[in-house]
C-alpha cells in the first residue's frame, strides 16, 4: 500500500525559532517520487521541492532544508529561523512509478508562528 | 510565466443547485487535474486530463459530477446537483507531460472554495 504520514496535525513556535515538519511514507516501489507543498491562507497549493527516490542528499533553499533518509522512510522538512510569512498547511506527496502517476498526499502539518 | 488560472474564487449555493468551475492551465502544459479538498484534509483526485482525454476519473462521482477539456486547454468541473457534502475547495493542477518525466510536478491555483447550504 502506498500511504503518506504527517503525525503533527498543528504546530505553533514562536518566531525565529527553528521547526520540523515530519513525513513518513510507505511504499513498495523502488523508484518514486516525493514533493512538498505549502498551502497559505489563500488556498493556493505552492510547490517546495521535489525529490526522487535515488537522490539521498539532503537539500537546503535559503531558510528551508529537507532530509531525506530511505532507511527510515522519512522526508523531513525543516525552516530554519522562522517568520510570520511562514504559517500555513504543509503537504507531503508521494508519487510511485506506476500507473497514473497520481499524489498521495499526507494529512498535512498546519504551522502557526507567533511574533 | 502565468500560473493555473481559476474562476470563481467562491460560490455558495443551495443544495440541489448546479455550480460550475473554470481553470486555465499554465501554457503548454499537457496535463490537468481537478482535485477535491475538504476542510481539514489532503487534496483528492477526482479527475485527470491528458489533452483532451480522460486518464484517471476513479474518484469522481460521475453520478452528479462531470468535467471536461475540450481543444485539450480550458477545462469546465460541473456538479449537478449539489449536496452539502460537496463543500470544499476544488483545487485545478496542471503539470507539462506525463509521458516523458515521471513524477511531474504539479503546479496548483488558488481554488475555488464551495459553500453548499
Amino acid at each position: 500500500a502506498q500511504k503518506v504520514t504527517q503525525a503533527q496535525t498543528e504546530i505553533s513556535v514562536v518566531e525565529k525559532e527553528d521547526v520540523t515538519l515530519d513525513c513518513v511514507y510507505e511504499t513498495r516501489d523502488t523508484t518514486y517520487y516525493l514533493f512538498w507543498y505549502k498551502q497559505p491562507p489563500s488556498g493556493e497549493l505552492v510547490f517546495l521541492i521535489r525529490r526522487n527516490s535515488f537522490d539521498e542528499q539532503n537539500e537546503i533553499s535559503g531558510r528551508y532544508s529537507w532530509n531525506f533518509q530511505k532507511s527510515t522512510s522519512s522526508f523531513n522538512f525543516t525552516i530554519t529561523a522562522s517568520q510570520v510569512v511562514d504559517s500555513a498547511v504543509y503537504f507531503c506527496a508521494l508519487i510511485p512509478p506506476s500507473g497514473t502517476y497520481k499524489y498521495i498526499f499526507g494529512t498535512g502539518t498546519r504551522l502557526k508562528v507567533l511574533a | 510565466e502565468a500560473g493555473v488560472a481559476q474562476s470563481p474564487r467562491y460560490k455558495i449555493i443551495e443544495k440541489r443547485q448546479s455550480v460550475a468551475f473554470w481553470c486555465n492551465p499554465i501554457s503548454g502544459h499537457a496535463t490537468l487535474y481537478w482535485y477535491q479538498q475538504i476542510l481539514g484534509q489532503g487534496p483528492k483526485l477526482l479527475i485527470q486530463f491528458q489533452n483532451n482525454g480522460v486518464v484517471d476519473d476513479s474518484q469522481l462521482p460521475k453520478d452528479r459530477f462531470s468535467a471536461e477539456r475540450l481543444k485539450g486547454v480550458d477545462s469546465t468541473l460541473k456538479i449537478q446537483p449539489a449536496k452539502l457534502e460537496d463543500s470544499a475547495v476544488y483545487l485545478c493542477a496542471s503539470s507539462l507531460d506525463r509521458g516523458a518525466g515521471a513524477g511531474e510536478t504539479q503546479y496548483f491555483g488558488p481554488g475555488t472554495r464551495l459553500l453548499v447550504l
